[in-house]
């Protein structure tokens, strides 16, 4: 059982639409991350959110956390090509912050 | 380079057979982390390393797998008398200290691909 539920689980679009990718618990975390993976590599680390309700902006993607901490989304603006990857979002809980419970990852592809 | 470093790339192996996994962290990082990713699952925590001691080994599926540090290195994460079960991909990473807040990020390794036979 995925502590963390992401949606949806695929996503294709056009280059230049909208996009957003969704993340969702019923448990608390001291702050969330997202992660992008491409083939055959390891996850990068793309921003960290600490603060329930906070909004980051990266460019043309914009993370959020929910008010009580349990949920967070991605949104990515006019899509392009180099977007496509596997999302990932994973939580960091309060009593032990060194593990982090990942969900199982929103494959995205933007045609061009 | 300077990111951290998993060999094999890919490993197939025999169901029953003894398979090591190695992970070169980046220099000068104090903590180390083992996870495992299955097909259509999200990474799943094995094991963590704070210098060369392993203070949660919680993660560990079994028995059969263990992991030790040397010198505040190199890991090896062995899997013993391997099963179809533990065909995944298994990554390492590092990060300059204990905690996975923005001050202390966690860097990936591209993983071992293991595929027991």
């Amino acid at each position: 059982t995925q502590l963390l539920e992401q949606s949806p689980q695929f996503l294709s679009i056009q280059e230049g639409e909208n996009l957003t990718v969704y993340c969702n618990s019923s448990s608390v975390f001291s702050s969330l991350q997202w992660y992008r993976q491409e083939p055959g590599e390891g996850p990068v680390l793309l921003v960290t959110v600490v603060t329930g309700g906070e909004v980051k902006k990266l460019k043309r993607l914009t993370f959020q956390f929910g008010d009580a901490r349990k949920d967070s989304s991605l949104h990515i603006t006019a899509a392009q090509p180099g977007d496509t990857g596997l999302y990932l979002c994973a939580g960091v809980s309060w009593s032990n912050d060194y593990k982090l419970s990942f969900g199982a990852g929103t494959t995205v592809t933007v045609r061009a | 380079g300077a990111g951290v470093s998993q060999s094999p790339s890919n490993k197939v192996t025999e169901k029953g057979k003894d398979v090591e996994l190695r992970c070169d962290p980046i220099s000068g990082h104090t903590a180390l982390y083992w996870y495992r990713q299955s097909l259509g699952q999200g990474l799943e925590f094995l094991i963590y390393f704070q210098g060369n001691s392993a203070p949660d080994k919680s993660g560990l599926p079994s028995d059969r797998f263990s992991a030790e540090r040397t010198g505040g290195s190199v890991s090896t994460l062995t899997i013993q008398r391997t099963q179809q079960e533990d065909s995944a991909v298994y990554l390492c990473a590092s990060s300059p200290r204990l905690g996975t807040a923005s001050n202390s990020p966690l860097h990936f390794g591209n993983g071992t691909r293991l595929t027991v036979t």
